[in-house]
């Protein structure tokens, strides 16, 4: 297991359309996080989940915005209907949660762009 | 006011200089601290956990202030290679963990 994994590293879609990006964690891991980066901002926080359960998602996301982790193993994050306002860094990330300052393992991200 | 506020910089110091970021945060039950380094459209990394006592790595030293809801992190000996932005991130509650905007450090020689 090398660490997180994204996929895929980029994605380019016309307005409108639904994506659907996929992150697979490091094995162990239970926790689960999603988080959007735009140019010069730090990670946004969307949701996370512990195993299988979402246990927290961000006001700011709006309606056109899922993720699920079926079997607490990978997580997908899906957006309907895109708009560029969409188009940032999208970053995953896990940990364990074995104590309270275990770190948080970033993947390398899926940049989407909406044209 | 955001969860957690830090200074954007940038921070312009020559190499060998010591420089120091300040990063505060608005939930006084806060749990856990981090300092993350994040290079140039990569992922972020943690750099050092930050404990009540304080902490140091090498060069660098983190400290947690809870009456005044801070954290620091000080950087010695400044080198090219520090250059990077360093994100403040505290876990409010849970196991959420909210991310600051990042305070950006450029090291010249």
């Amino acid at each position: 297991d090398t660490g997180v994994s994204q996929n895929p590293r980029h994605k380019i879609t016309k307005r409108g359309q639904n994506v659907t990006f996929r992150c697979d964690p490091i094995s162990e891991h239970n926790r689960l996080y999603w988080y959007r980066q735009t140019l010069g901002q730090g990670p946004e926080f969307l949701t996370y989940f512990q195993n299988e359960a979402q246990l927290e998602k961000s006001r700011l996301l709006s309606d056109r915005f899922s993720a699920e982790r079926p079997k607490g193993s990978f997580s997908t994050l899906e957006i309907q209907r895109t708009e560029q306002g969409d188009s940032a860094m999208y970053l995953c990330a896990s940990r364990t949660d074995r104590e309270v300052n275990t770190e948080a393992f970033f993947g390398q991200g899926t940049r989407l762009t909406v044209v | 006011r955001k969860e957690v506020e830090q200074d954007p910089g940038p921070f312009n110091v020559p190499e060998g200089a010591t420089v120091a970021f300040n990063c505060t945060y608005s939930n006084s039950a806060s749990q856990s601290f981090f300092w993350y380094r994040q290079d140039c459209r990569k992922e972020p990394k943690l750099l050092m956990s930050v404990y009540s006592s304080g902490n140091e790595d090498g060069r660098f030293t983190a400290q947690l202030n809870r009456a005044s809801q801070y954290i620091s992190l000080l950087i010695r000996d400044s080198k090219l290679s520090d250059s990077a932005t360093y994100l403040c991130v505290v876990n409010p509650y849970g196991n959420k963990l909210v991310f600051g905007a990042g305070t950006i450090l450029r090291v010249k020689s």
